[in-house]
């Protein structure tokens, strides 16, 4: 099975900053990638899939980027509606494989 | 827009079972495949369960393989989770999350159904 490892675990901001999460396979997954935020009694909400592209309706702050083992998800000119947590999540072509990161949470420093 | 609600949670004693639903609104349903996904209390989110639009083709995690059986009736547009010999280590809240237009990723999700599993 593929692994997804997130860096950091935790990571404090300021509302302004730029903040980037990363997301590393345990094999390559070519660009099978998506990224999701989830707050506090709420569902997950899709913002980045195929690793870069951007959700509609999602905020044009946030961005995706990497291929491979190695991925990116990142937020400019952070914003108080932004303090969350953030999953990866590998998908395949055949709906067979589903793996999510552990979660990295968004805190205001 | 879409619109994915579940039901059917609750309290069941280790070995018990449970069935799930998920009323689905705002999209044609025969042409998504569909997914269950858990977050166990304080945890991430593990996947659990896939059935294709045309309810042909169905995947499972090792973690439930065997004892749980997804499901649709496309006539009522519901998503259903059989959930046999529960054990508390399946305590979670379970949500159906709606296939992308252009990929296996979730585009959708619902609200969750908080699923308890002690004695």
């Amino acid at each position: 099975d593929i692994q997804m490892t997130q860096s950091p675990s935790t990571l404090s901001a300021s509302v302004g900053d730029r903040v980037s999460i990363t997301c590393r396979a345990s094999q390559s997954i070519s660009r099978w990638l998506a990224w999701y935020q989830q707050k506090p009694g709420q569902a997950p909400k899709l913002l980045i899939y195929k690793a870069s592209n951007l959700e509609s309706g999602v905020p044009s702050r946030f961005s995706g980027s990497g291929s491979g083992t190695e991925f990116t998800l990142t937020i400019s000119n952070l914003q108080p509606d932004d303090f969350a947590t953030y999953y990866c999540q590998h998908y395949n072509s055949f709906a067979t494989m589903y793996s999510f990161g552990q979660g990295t949470k968004l805190e205001i420093k | 827009q879409v619109q994915l609600m579940e039901s059917g949670g609750g309290v069941v004693q280790p070995g018990g079972s449970l069935r799930l639903s998920c009323a689905a609104s705002g999209f044609s349903f025969t042409d998504f495949g569909m997914n269950w996904v858990r977050q166990a209390p304080g945890q991430g989110l593990e996947w659990v369960t896939y059935i294709r639009s045309d309810g042909t083709t169905k995947f499972y995690s090792d973690s439930v393989k065997g004892r749980f059986t997804i499901s649709s009736d496309t006539s009522k547009n519901i998503l259903y989770l059989q959930m046999n010999s529960l054990r508390p280590d399946d305590t979670a809240v379970y949500y159906c999350a709606k296939k992308g237009v252009s990929g296996n990723f979730f585009d959708s999700w619902g609200q969750g159904t908080l699923v308890t599993v002690s004695s």
